[in-house]
Order: C-alpha cells, then sequence, then structure tokens
C-alpha cells in the first residue's frame, strides 16, 4: 500500500493564480482531512470529510475549496491564491473518526 | 472555546534524563486526546493516544481532567526520541482534531 499520496510536493504560484492540490489514499479509509502547518501555529484543519460526497469546514477554511466525489480522492482548491497561503499542507486519512490518522508527506506552497 | 496549549517551543534534556512534554487543554465535554510526532524526514504518525493507556517508545500519557492536561512523559531520554511532537484534541462526535502548536525535543548526547 502507498498510504497516502500527495501531488505536488513543491509549488510556487503567484498572487491570484489557482490550483489543486492532490491527495489520495489506498487504504478505504472514510475520513480524510486538509491541515496547514506554519511556524508557531502547529497543524490548523482546513477542511475534512467522513465520506464521499460529504465534506465540511475546518478551522481555517476560507480561501480553500474541497470536494469528495470518490472514497481515494480529496482534492484542496485554492481559488485565487494569496501570499497568506504559503504553507506546508498535510492530507490525512483514517478508518474511524477517532482511529489513528494516517498523513500524507506534505505540499510545500509559496505564494509570491 | 476548544484549545490545545503546549506552553513549550523548545525543550532541551541530556540523554538518559527524564522527559516531559506539556499539554493542556481547554474542552467541556469528554475529550480524547492524542500525542502525534513527526521524526527529521518523516512523515507525522501517531505516537499514543489516552484511550489505548498504553506505552509506546517507552512514553506514557495520562489525562487529568482535573488539571485538563495530557502531559507526555518518558524516564529515561534517547537521543532518538528527538523530533516534533504535537497533542491533538478530538470533541466528542467530530472529526474537527484541534492540534496544539508543537514542542521540539532535542535530546543531547
Amino acid at each position: 500500500n502507498a498510504g497516502v499520496t500527495q501531488t505536488p510536493k513543491f509549488q510556487v504560484l503567484k498572487t491570484g493564480q489557482s490550483m489543486t492540490l492532490q491527495c489520495a489514499q489506498d487504504m478505504n479509509h472514510e475520513y480524510m482531512s486538509w491541515y496547514r502547518q506554519d511556524p508557531g501555529m502547529g497543524l490548523r484543519l482546513i477542511h475534512y470529510s467522513v465520506g464521499a460526497g460529504i465534506t465540511d469546514q475546518g478551522e481555517v477554511p476560507n480561501g480553500y475549496n474541497v470536494s469528495r466525489s470518490t472514497t481515494e480522492d480529496f482534492p484542496l482548491r485554492l481559488l485565487s491564491a494569496a501570499p497568506s497561503q504559503t504553507s506546508v499542507y498535510f492530507c490525512a486519512s483514517s478508518a474511524t473518526s477517532n482511529g489513528e490518522q494516517y498523513f500524507g508527506p506534505g505540499t510545500r506552497l509559496t505564494v509570491t | 472555546a476548544q484549545r490545545v496549549t503546549q506552553p513549550e517551543k523548545l525543550l532541551s534534556v541530556f540523554k538518559g534524563a527524564p522527559v516531559e512534554l506539556k499539554c493542556n487543554y481547554s474542552y467541556s465535554g469528554s475529550p480524547e486526546l492524542f500525542w502525534y510526532v513527526q521524526y527529521s524526514r518523516q512523515r507525522l504518525q501517531l505516537l499514543l493516544r489516552h484511550i489505548s493507556r498504553e506505552s509506546i517508545k517507552g512514553f506514557t500519557a495520562d489525562l487529568n481532567k482535573g488539571e485538563t492536561s495530557f502531559h507526555l512523559k518518558k524516564p529515561f531520554a534517547q537521543e532518538e526520541d528527538s523530533a516534533m511532537y504535537y497533542c491533538a484534541l478530538r470533541p466528542s462526535g467530530t472529526y474537527k482534531y484541534i492540534f496544539g502548536t508543537g514542542t521540539r525535543l532535542k535530546v543531547l548526547a
């Protein structure tokens, strides 16, 4: 099993550009989340999903969209990138709501 | 407001010394608490959770509801314990995990 995969590993965007961060898992997990990690702020939840077709907002959802059309994939879309979205983004999945979260390797995004 | 506080950004100890990484939480219900660890160039991974009441890699953590704490302890630190440690809270009935800001542990030879 590949576990949780994220692409790309690195990305540089200009302010105003849009892009999609990809996340996939091959463990048939129902629960998936997107976090951003910023220095001194730990991990903050952006959006999460408790199953295909079901998504909800986390702590810092503004500027991001998600969808969950399949169990495997949970893409994160930046609608109009801003320098404040410069961060490391992590995707995670778990089999149950209180089970171990398996994290992806992260995507380092820089917005200039 | 629901919150997880890790007061120390950096904790340095010598090899063989005891370690305690502090975690305090603010939550009115019955919390589920976790410790996650990120070793250098590795993914974030679960270390332990309070419902398991287990010891992983010599680490233990006890939930103290009176003090709203979930401190991570190890009696004798090892160099390979050097990593970033995050405490996390899952409010009952949700999947909205709340992470602390993390503590970097450095174990000195």
